[in-house]
């Protein structure tokens, strides 16, 4: 159980151009998902939180409107990164949370790869 | 500012010996702290989590260690195998019930047949 999924797992775009990003609970009902960044041999840095029904809550430092998160149901977020620049390259993931053994913990999609041309 | 340190340099053991990865941090009071396993190109996955109040966890080869005092978390991982290889994250949560976690950079275990 508490399997999260993404979509695409790795999507190639030009500059300028647009890409969405989906998260999904398959097994649970996640009110709260998570969105990251990472870069090579980097730490995982959250982007934004993601509420279901209402707006996401960004991380200091990351633009709301070039990276546009949508929670629509309680096992669906999105990120749009819109405008995509070479330097928007990273791998991102998505993390919802849930109850592991008693204990609330982040289940983590297995990442989707972005490479802007 | 927060700051979470763990060993940047990978570290490599032979098989069958007790690994032991540190996670450091500073100007932050956790309630908790989480330990993952990642593994090349792909997402985080939990392993144990440590609370506050709680000096040491176990789960089958995997011990946890939390000292509040020294701002320390040390991660155990015993009778090693080869397939432990991986990247292994320490992550803080807080107290404020929003469920963020802050990361370290991971530390990178290799062990040898």
């Amino acid at each position: 159980g508490a399997v999260v999924s993404q979509h695409p797992s790795w999507v190639i775009c030009k500059s300028g151009t647009s890409v969405k990003i989906e998260c999904r609970s398959l097994d649970f009902q996640a009110t709260t998902m998570f969105w990251y960044r990472q870069f090579p041999k980097q730490s995982l840095m959250l982007m934004a939180t993601s509420n279901e029904g209402s707006k996401a809550t960004y991380e200091q430092g990351v633009e709301k409107d070039k990276f546009l998160i949508n929670h629509a149901s309680l096992t669906l977020s999105t990120l749009t990164v819109t405008s995509a620049h070479p330097e928007d390259s990273s791998f991102y993931i998505c993390s919802a949370s849930g109850i592991l053994g008693g204990e609330e913990t982040q289940y983590f999609g297995p990442g989707t790869r972005l490479l802007v041309l | 500012s927060q700051k979470i340190e763990q060993n940047s340099e990978a570290l490599n053991i032979q098989e069958g010996k007790t690994a032991t990865l540190t996670c450091n941090y500073t100007n932050y009071s956790p309630a908790y702290l989480q330990w993952y396993r990642q593994d090349p190109g792909r997402g985080p996955v939990f392993l144990l989590l440590i609370r506050e109040n709680e000096k040491e966890k176990r789960k089958e080869r995997l011990k946890v260690t939390f000292d509040t005092t020294l701002k320390q978390s040390l991660f155990h991982i015993t009778a090693s195998q080869p397939a432990d290889s991986a990247t292994y994250l320490c992550a803080l949560g807080g107290s404020s019930n929003t469920g963020k976690l802050i990361f370290g950079q991971g530390t990178t275990l290799q062990v040898k047949p």
